[in-house]
C-alpha cells in the first residue's frame, strides 16, 4: 500500500501466522523486484528478489509473488516470528541496472 | 566481512559549516551508493558509483557533494545545508551496478540546525 503522510501502512499478527506484505509497483520495465527489512536502528537488509520473468520464488521462511498483469508484488513470511517485526520495502532494480527504487514500506507487528 | 561501516553514526551540523560522511566496505563491491531516508519513508537514491565513477545523480543539489576515492571508499561532503536536509544517509554497495543485491550500512542520522 502506499504510505500517507507521517503514516506507514501497519501489518500486526500473531506469533507462528503467516504474514503477506504487498506491494504495488509502477515501473513495468524493471529487471528485479527486491525485498528488504529495516529494523530500528538499521539499514535496509536483502531478504529475497524474483526476476521480472518469474512468478514465484521461495526462500528459507519467505515466498515473493510477482503478478505483473496487475503489477502487484508479496512476500509471505511462514510461521512470523518476533525477530520478524521491522519495516519491510519493496524495490525494483531499473532495466540496465545502476537504479534500485523503493517503494512504500509496511511495518510488521509480531505479537507474541 | 560482509559489512558495510558508515561513520559518523549521528552529526549535528549548523547551516554553514562543512562536513563529511564516510562509508567503507571490503567486499571487492564494484558500486557503491548514497541514499537519503526521512522518516517513516523509504530510501530515496542520491548517488550512484560504479567503478569509482560517478554515473548517476539523481538531480541532488550541489550542497551535496560526493566523493569515491577508491573501490572501498565513498564519502558524501556536505556545506550549506538546510534543515530540510535533515534524515538518515544511507551509504550501501553492490557486487556491480547491475546487481539487484545492496548491501546497506546503518546510516549517519543527520540533524541540520
Amino acid at each position: 500500500g502506499e504510505s500517507v503522510g507521517l503514516h506507514l501502512p501497519t501489518l500486526s499478527v500473531q506469533e507462528g501466522d503467516n504474514s503477506i506484505i504487498n506491494c504495488a509497483y509502477s515501473n513495468s520495465a524493471s529487471d528485479y523486484f527486491i525485498w528488504y527489512k529495516q529494523e530500528s536502528g538499521k539499514g535496509p537488509q536483502f531478504i529475497i528478489d524474483i526476476r521480472s520473468n518469474m512468478d514465484k520464488r521461495q526462500g528459507q521462511r519467505v515466498t515473493v509473488l510477482l503478478n505483473k498483469t496487475v503489477k502487484h508484488l508479496s512476500l509471505q513470511i511462514a510461521a512470523t516470528q518476533p525477530g520478524d517485526s521491522a519495516v519491510y520495502f519493496c524495490a525494483e532494480l531499473t532495466t540496465g541496472g545502476f537504479k534500485t527504487i523503493f517503494g512504500a514500506g509496511t511495518r510488521l507487528f509480531v505479537k507474541a | 566481512d560482509t559489512e558495510v561501516t558508515q561513520t559518523p553514526k549521528h552529526l549535528v551540523m549548523g547551516m554553514t559549516n562543512k562536513k563529511s560522511l564516510k562509508c567503507e566496505q571490503h567486499m571487492g563491491h564494484r558500486a557503491m551508493y548514497w541514499y537519503k531516508q526521512k522518516a517513516k519513508k523509504p530510501p530515496e537514491l542520491m548517488f550512484v558509483y560504479s567503478y569509482e565513477k560517478l554515473s548517476i545523480n539523481e538531480s541532488v543539489p550541489s550542497r551535496f557533494s560526493p566523493e569515491c576515492p577508491n573501490s572501498s571508499l565513498l564519502n558524501l561532503h556536505l556545506h550549506a545545508l538546510q534543515p530540510e536536509d535533515s534524515a538518515l544517509y544511507l551509504c550501501a554497495s553492490s557486487v556491480d551496478s547491475l546487481s539487484e543485491k545492496l548491501f546497506f550500512g546503518s546510516g549517519t542520522q543527520l540533524s541540520v540546525l
